[in-house]
């Protein structure tokens, strides 16, 4: 079984709404919970990086959060563009090695005009 | 400041050939990453070095090896390919060893027919 378990699958929304995408995890104890974006035959991109002291990381149109109790994180996007279409990716790190990622499967976004 | 730079992009290889991949880090990271990306099962972490030692190691048999050289830059092989290696091929690096952000390469497309 995955460690990291990402939902939905699939997401379509149309442009200009916001959608909130989820992780739940269990790695533990976790060192890290990262965030990445991968455009279609593109390397991914980190969007960001929260520790396991950390609830919450904005970057710009992009908010994580993260519950260590109940081991999810969650990722919302306002004001979708076009550009969002991607697929967001979850990485945990467990503390034994901080480079040690584990991956989710990934929630494929796709944003209609 | 160049990013991770990942060559060739397309391979198309026959069962049995090996195959070398390479990756040249950010200018300055001195750890790099490898990971495989298959549609079914996502990503899946190959290999990491740090000054041209391996630290850490996935889940994937022999055949796969890689290196690190003095210059950070790194390589991996498979060798007695398989048709179930085709995958993207991707490649990350960081400054250091903590919990850094990790710039992944546009990848590798790798074809075995």
């Amino acid at each position: 079984k995955n460690q990291v378990e990402q939902s939905p699958q699939s997401l379509i929304i149309l442009e200009g709404k916001n959608c909130t995408l989820q992780c739940n995890y269990t790695v533990s104890p976790f060192s890290n919970l990262r965030w990445y974006k991968q455009d279609t035959g593109r390397g991914p991109v980190s969007l960001t990086i929260m520790t396991f002291s950390e609830n919450t990381k904005s970057n710009g149109r992009y908010t994580a959060t993260l519950d260590a109790d109940t081991k999810q994180s969650s990722l919302h996007i306002t004001a979708s563009q076009l550009s969002d279409s991607a697929s967001y990716i979850c990485v945990v790190s467990p503390m034994t090695n901080n480079n040690d990622m584990r991956f989710g499967a990934g929630t494929r976004l796709t944003v209609k005009p | 400041k160049a990013g991770v730079t990942q060559t060739p992009r397309y391979l198309i290889k026959t069962r049995g050939q090996q195959v070398t991949l390479s990756c040249s880090p950010i200018s300055g990271h001195r750890s790099v990453s490898w990971y495989q990306q298959t549609p079914g099962q996502g990503l899946q972490f190959l290999f990491e070095y740090f000054s041209e030692t391996q630290r850490n190691k996935g889940n994937f048999p022999g055949r796969f090896s890689g290196r690190q050289f003095s210059n950070s830059r790194s390589e991996m092989n498979v060798s007695t390919l398989e048709l179930g290696d085709s995958a993207l091929y991707l490649c990350a690096s960081s400054q250091g060893q903590g919990a850094s952000i990790w710039f992944f390469g546009q990848g590798t497309r790798l074809t075995v027919v």
